[in-house]
């Protein structure tokens, strides 16, 4: 079955620790994003690719960083110069200019 | 840019009663609606979209209403389960845009009470 699939489900990072979060798709969707969930807000778009080896930041991209070397795949690093990154992180991707298919979340814990 | 104003940030309603969430957006050219469902601990799920060459669409015990000329869409959900409880998200965006990024409501927890 084709869908969206990010990991791991929970994610623990200490102070000054960078971590990566996974993403991957097999729907052959051309745009990836991610996007940040606090508790009780809506979604904040962190950066988005519309195509392999491209892409754009989002409304709150400082302290985060992305790549794009395969269609299926949209890592996210949050880095050490993110201050406050304990949050839910989504992944979505689309055809181009369509709606979104979200993956299940990772929920990211400051300890 | 698009900007989606989304009404209300809670609803409480009674199990077997109707809800109604509400979306305005400003970008006249945003043809594409679609709303999503997120239960607690999950990503969001589309349950219905609308274009804008249709004024009202409906699946099951869902619908969803356009009135392109007032720029604003509504969700209607009848005879509520309490499984209907979760938070809601409107969107908007220029469907097949070359950026065609979607711009999200900032959502509505929908409960149903027994």
């Amino acid at each position: 079955d084709g869908g969206i699939t990010q990991s791991p489900k929970y994610l623990f990072r200490k102070e000054g620790q960078n971590v990566t979060l996974s993403c991957e798709q097999n729907l052959n969707h051309d745009a990836m994003y991610w996007y940040r969930q606090d508790p009780g807000q809506g979604l904040r778009l962190i950066y988005y690719s519309q195509i392999v080896n491209d892409f754009q930041k989002g409304d709150i991209a400082e302290g985060y960083s992305v790549s794009r070397e395969k269609k299926e795949s949209f890592p996210l690093t949050v880095t050490s110069a993110q201050k406050n990154p304990t949050a839910f992180y989504l992944c979505a991707s689309s055809p181009r200019g369509s709606g979104y298919t979200f993956g299940s979340g990772t929920r990211l814990t400051v300890v | 840019g698009e900007n989606v104003e989304q009404h209300p940030s809670t609803l409480s309603v009674q199990e077997g009663d109707s809800a109604v969430i509400k979306c305005t957006y400003s970008d006249s050219a945003s043809n594409y609606f679609p709303w999503y469902k997120q239960e607690l601990g999950k990503g969001p799920q589309l349950i219905i979209d609308i274009r804008s060459n249709v004024g009202e669409k409906k699946d099951q015990r869902i619908a969803v209403t356009l009135n392109k000329t007032a720029k604003h869409f509504s969700l209607h959900i009848t005879e509520t389960q309490p499984e209907d409880s979760a938070v809601y998200f409107c969107a908007a965006s220029i469907y097949g845009g070359s950026q065609g990024n979607l711009i999200f409501g900032k959502g509505t927890k929908l409960s149903v009470k027994p």
